[in-house]
């Protein structure tokens, strides 16, 4: 069935430093999303990327979806201490079908 | 709008009891799924319902039932729990037409 990797597993940077976690499916998605889980919390949704080479921004952050649609990118630039939690992407191949990858843990020290 | 309700936030069980986790939402949505999240493991699907009646299997559904008589309401039902059933239980929803899934709060399980 499908895969997705997420990798790193956990990053721990200085407040303004920059962070990416990268996603990578091993069949190619309809679209991807991204979701963030503070700690304690429960998924909340980031955004969605359905073409082939979408880049979308949300102030600090920047999602891309690669030209195969097959690997997805999260950068987030001067990271804060509310950003801290676990960042999530999720691949889907149809309406009802989604594979998550396993996260990546973001500390953010002050 | 109370969303994602979901009942109880907590419940230890000891093996081979049963019960049921809730799951209710006052959206409309047609889709309703559930997930169960351990430790490095990220979000599995268990089952999803694409509508009132209908019901189908994720990727993880041994030991887990579920029913869906209303548009509102979804529960999983624990028929003999196991200790592996321990973790945090999700239930999401979707708005057809739409792919963003709005989380409930979670269950926090622990089969003793």
């Amino acid at each position: 069935g499908q895969q997705v990797m997420q990798i790193p597993q956990y990053q721990h940077v200085q407040e303004g430093e920059d962070f990416t976690t990268y996603c990578n499916s091993s069949t190619t998605l309809s679209n991807i999303q991204w979701y963030k889980q503070r700690p304690g919390g429960h998924p909340v949704f980031l955004i969605q990327l359905v073409k082939s080479g979408e880049v979308k921004k949300q102030k600090r952050l920047t999602f891309q979806f690669g030209e195969a649609k097959k690997n997805s990118s999260l950068h987030i630039t001067a990271t804060q201490t509310t950003d801290v939690g676990t960042y999530f992407c999720a691949g889907g191949s149809g309406y009802s079908t989604l594979t998550f990858g396993k996260g990546t843990m973001l500390l953010v020290s002050p | 709008n109370a969303g994602v309700t979901q009942t109880p936030k907590f419940q230890v069980l000891k093996t081979g009891q049963s019960m049921t986790l809730q799951c209710a939402q006052d959206m409309n949505h047609e889709y309703m799924s559930w997930y169960r999240q351990d430790p490095g493991m990220g979000l599995r699907l268990i089952h999803y319902s694409v509508g009132a009646g209908i019901t189908d299997q994720g990727e993880v559904p041994n030991g887990y039932n579920v029913s869906r008589s209303t548009t509102e309401d979804f529960p999983l039902r624990l028929l003999s729990a196991a200790p592996s059933q321990t973790s945090v239980y999700f239930c999401a929803t979707i708005k057809r037409g739409f792919n963003e899934q709005y989380f409930g709060p979670g269950t926090r399980l622990t089969v003793t």
